[in-house]
């Protein structure tokens, strides 16, 4: 079945240092994908997102994503850590019919 | 600004109890969703909605059902509650149009069957 798939359940890091957080995806043809991040309490809230075109995206808090089809990724990437960046992050695509299909979700820890 | 608004944030219900749960949106948009989210499994779609009185089937709708007669309210029902439906109800909305689409979501609903 096609899907996104977040290999990491939980990530750790200093607040200052780098971030990358994964995501697969398994479909044929170009996927439309985004990020949605939920702060604690919160709902989701799009960081950003890729259908076309340039493969290196921009989106809010600082926060970017390439899109590499050899590899079937769009992993996203952070360059310095906030403590208000501890979230859970989710990758999604919609599919043909519209509808938008999410992975397990990845969750951010910040180390002061 | 852009608003879903979910009817309750928190629900208890009994086993066996029938079970509504409303969405409702004020940016005209065609699709609406219901999701449940559970810890470790991310956001799992039960239904999906492209029009009024149009539903499709999601990942996991066993035991659920869904109406929208009106474009700006979706609503989730569930026939007879059970405590494995249990979890945090997420419902969105977003334009039937690729380019410009970004699901916004509603607070959610953690509904406790007991």
């Amino acid at each position: 079945a096609q899907s996104v798939t977040q290999p990491d359940i939980h990530i750790t890091v200093s607040e200052g240092a780098s971030l990358e957080l994964r995501c697969n995806y398994s479909y044929g043809a170009t996927p439309y994908l985004f990020w949605y991040v939920q702060s604690p309490g919160q709902g989701l809230q799009l960081l950003l997102k890729y259908f076309s075109g340039d493969t290196l995206v921009q989106g809010i808090k600082g926060f970017e994503a390439e899109f590499k089809r050899s590899q079937s990724s769009f992993n996203l990437r952070k360059p310095s850590v906030h403590w208000s960046d501890a979230a859970e992050y989710f990758c999604a695509w919609m599919d043909s019919s519209y509808k938008l299909i999410f992975g397990s979700g990845t969750r951010l820890l910040v180390r002061p | 600004d852009v608003k879903v608004t979910q009817s309750s944030r928190y629900l208890v219900k009994r086993t066996g109890e029938k079970v509504f749960l409303e969405c409702v949106q004020d940016m005209d948009h065609e699709n609406m969703f219901w999701y449940r989210q559970d810890p470790g499994l991310g956001l799992r779609l039960i239904y999906f909605s492209y029009d009024v009185k149009m539903k499709e089937k999601g990942d996991i709708p066993e035991g659920y059902s869904v109406s929208r007669e009106k474009k700006e309210r979706f609503s989730l029902i569930l026939e007879s509650a059970s405590t494995n439906q249990t979890s945090m109800y997420l419902c969105a909305s977003s334009l039937l149009d690729r380019l410009y689409t970004e699901a916004f979501f509603g607070q959610g609903t953690r509904l406790t069957v007991v």
